[in-house]
């Protein structure tokens, strides 16, 4: 079982949806959560931190849920130029950052 | 500039062949991470520095890789004798410092294709 899961998708969805990725991780000894965005042939950008009440970044809603080991992402009226990778990234005591592999969106007009 | 910078910014090599990839923090950061990422692939972390200090070596995947950091500053990642399957993105980010609520911040990468 890999230690970051995400669903590589592609989400399709048109302009102004509202759409939620998951991601689940192993190791319950997890100290931090991110959520990076990723355009194609890019480098990686932090997108938001997660923190454990729950945060929101404008239009972005993270969650963590440590109970079950899965983080979320909620993009609300969703844009053109969300149109990306958006990877999934837990901070372990090993310190080092595991990145899920990914989820595509894909945003249609 | 201030971000994270990496050169080259593509390398094509043929196989067997030694390559050296560079990477220069953002001024300040004593953190540096080194990952790859194959086409289509997550990424994959090999190496981190605190300082000039690398304590987890294990995630590089053999012992053809090697990496060093002088000064504080710039690092290296060393590929030897490279194979085809070291084709990827090598990747370099870094933070002001290591710990677990610290960002990092990613340079354009390595695109390195072994022939």
């Amino acid at each position: 079982r890999k230690e970051v899961e995400q669903d590589p998708g592609p989400f399709n969805v048109p302009e102004g949806a509202t759409v939620a990725f998951n991601c689940t991780y192993s190791n319950s000894a997890s100290q931090s959560f991110f959520w990076y965005r990723q355009d194609c042939r890019k480098e990686p950008k932090l997108l938001m931190s997660v923190y454990s009440s729950g945060n929101e970044d404008g239009r972005f809603t993270a969650q963590l849920n440590r109970a079950s080991q899965y983080i979320s992402l909620l993009i609300r009226d969703s844009k053109l130029s969300d149109s990306a990778t958006y990877l999934c990234v837990v901070y372990n005591a090993g310190n080092m950052l595991t990145f899920g592999g990914g989820t595509r969106l894909m945003v249609k007009p | 500039g201030a971000g994270v910078s990496q050169s080259p910014s593509n390398k094509v090599t043929e196989k067997g062949k030694d390559v050296e990839l560079r990477c220069d923090p953002i001024s300040g950061h004593t953190a540096l991470y080194w990952y790859r990422q194959s086409l289509g692939q997550g990424l994959e972390f090999l190496i981190y520095f605190q300082g000039n200090s690398a304590p987890d070596k294990s995630g590089l995947p053999s012992d053809r890789f090697s990496a060093e950091r002088t000064g504080g500053s710039v690092s290296t990642l060393t590929i030897q004798r490279t194979q085809q399957e070291d084709s990827a993105v090598y990747l370099c980010a870094s933070s002001l410092v290591q710990g677990s609520n610290q960002p990092q911040h990613f340079g354009d990468g390595t695109r390195l294709s072994i022939l």
